[in-house]
């Protein structure tokens, strides 16, 4: 969607090193998920950010929302090969918004 | 707790047919959504059921059309298969849509339309 962009397409790093991904909207969120997706499967639910400024954490994956520039980052500490598939984020636009509207994924490769 | 089941895993189809698929969402999930994932257009939404009526619809055609039971099961149906029609379809139930927990998503069914 060009509604949501993803930086970068993709993304290869060595183990243990820290990487972040970026999704930029041009529209206004009212939420901001980050999924995750082994290719050809469903995607796992990472983290929901609402409020401009909130940073969510999960083992090792931390995710911030920055309202001003309605844009979301995902960080990965010290990747491993378990952190490798393809990261997603969705959005909703507007409070009555039932759908969510995905960017176009990150790619990531973890070398062991 | 059973996550979001969908079935059939694989489907091949003839193009001109029909196909229906099917999402079990987690127990105490009202909303149903469904997606459609290719590689060129990535994942866009189909449309989003809750209490058995459809509350919205994206943009595809009226060939893709779907359904809600009183047990919130879902499906949706395809008519008239096109070779474009070849993706991956994933459900996604929540307990209210745009709710603070998520949704969570199936594993899929594949679509291969020949």
């Amino acid at each position: 969607s060009q509604e949501l962009e993803q930086s970068p397409q993709s993304l290869i790093v060595q183990e243990g090193k820290n990487l972040t991904i970026n999704c930029t909207s041009s529209k206004t969120l009212y939420g901001l998920y980050w999924y995750k997706q082994k290719y050809g499967e469903g995607l796992i639910f990472l983290m929901m950010l609402q409020k401009g400024g909130e940073e969510k954490s999960h083992e090792k994956i931390t995710a911030k929302l920055d309202e001003k520039k309605q844009q979301s980052s995902l960080h990965i500490t010290a990747s491993q090969p378990s952190h490798a598939g393809i990261y997603l984020c969705g959005a909703r636009f507007g409070g009555s918004a039932r759908q969510l509207t995905f960017g176009s994924g990150t790619q990531l490769t973890v070398l062991p | 707790k059973a996550g979001v089941t969908q079935t059939p895993r694989y489907l091949i189809k003839t193009r001109g047919q029909q196909v229906t698929l099917s999402c079990s969402p987690i127990s105490g999930h009202r909303s149903v959504s469904w997606y459609q994932q290719t590689p060129g257009q990535g994942l866009q939404f189909l449309f989003e059921y809750f209490s058995e009526t459809q509350r919205n619809k994206g943009n595809f055609p009226g060939r893709f059309s779907g359904r809600q039971f009183s047990n919130s099961r879902s499906e949706m149906n395809v008519s008239t298969l096109e070779l474009g029609d070849s993706a991956l379809y994933l459900c996604a139930s929540s307990l209210v849509a745009g709710g603070p927990n998520g949704y969570t998503f199936g594993s899929g069914t594949r679509l291969t339309v020949v």
